[in-house]
């Protein structure tokens, strides 16, 4: 069973135009969330996790566990935000999912 | 402080071969995964490994293998290999407490295998 999914493969915006990737998870139990960016000819790295609710290069994201979402969220996206963002989910018996991630494109 | 490096960069294998990949975790840290990426996909969860012992595994069968070391270095072997098993093959480290909860991992810059 799918654990997360990434509903858009491709997704443009403008420069200073608010910016939403969406995820959905399944999971019956306490699962952690992140998101994770992949920069172009970089590894992939940890952008932020739903646990310590911070806010990185200006994303925030909010675990809704009534939706079982975890969208990823920017108000106002730059250029330097174009690049491949996955949402994954760890589960407490140290399982791993990665969504199919979604490639975003910041127009200037 | 070194980040997590792969071996070999790229390999070329036939169907029914066995292959031996390598990952250095980062200093200090002593949990491994293993992940398999398709093209176009996300990562794959193959397995954890937590101060030498498996820890997690996800949907593969047992011709994928894994070892890791006292320095927590590791490596995934692939037995058999088949077509499908083309792909990018990710390693990730981590310090995992004892509570073994989702740490952050760092990820190397993979291992492209291509099965023909």
């Amino acid at each position: 069973a799918q654990r997360v999914t990434q509903p858009e493969k491709l997704l443009s915006v403008f420069k200073g135009a608010p910016v939403e990737l969406k995820c959905n998870y399944s999971y019956s139990g306490s699962p952690e969330l992140f998101w994770y960016v992949q920069y172009s000819r970089q590894r992939l790295q940890l952008l932020l996790r739903h646990i310590s609710r911070e806010s990185i290069k200006g994303f925030t994201a909010d675990l809704n566990k009534g939706e079982t979402s975890f969208h990823l969220k920017k108000p106002f996206a730059q250029e330097e935000d174009s690049a491949m963002y996955y949402c994954a989910l760890s589960t407490p018996g140290n399982q791993f999912y990665f969504g199919t991630g979604t490639s975003l494109t910041v127009i200037p | 402080e070194t980040g997590v490096t792969q071996s070999p960069t790229h390999l070329i294998k036939t169907r029914g071969q066995q292959v031996t990949l390598r990952c250095s975790s980062q200093s200090g840290h002593n949990t491994v995964s293993w992940y398999q990426q398709a093209l176009g996909q996300g990562p794959q969860f193959i397995f954890q490994y937590y101060r030498e012992e498996e820890n997690g595994r996800g949907n593969f069968p047992p011709r994928f293998s894994g070892l890791q070391f006292p320095n927590y270095s590791s490596e995934l072997n692939v037995n058999a290999l088949e077509l499908d098993d083309s792909a990018l093959y990710l390693c990730a480290s981590s310090l995992a407490d004892r509570g073994l909860k989702g740490e952050t991992q760092y990820f190397g810059p993979g291992t492209r295998l291509l099965v023909l």
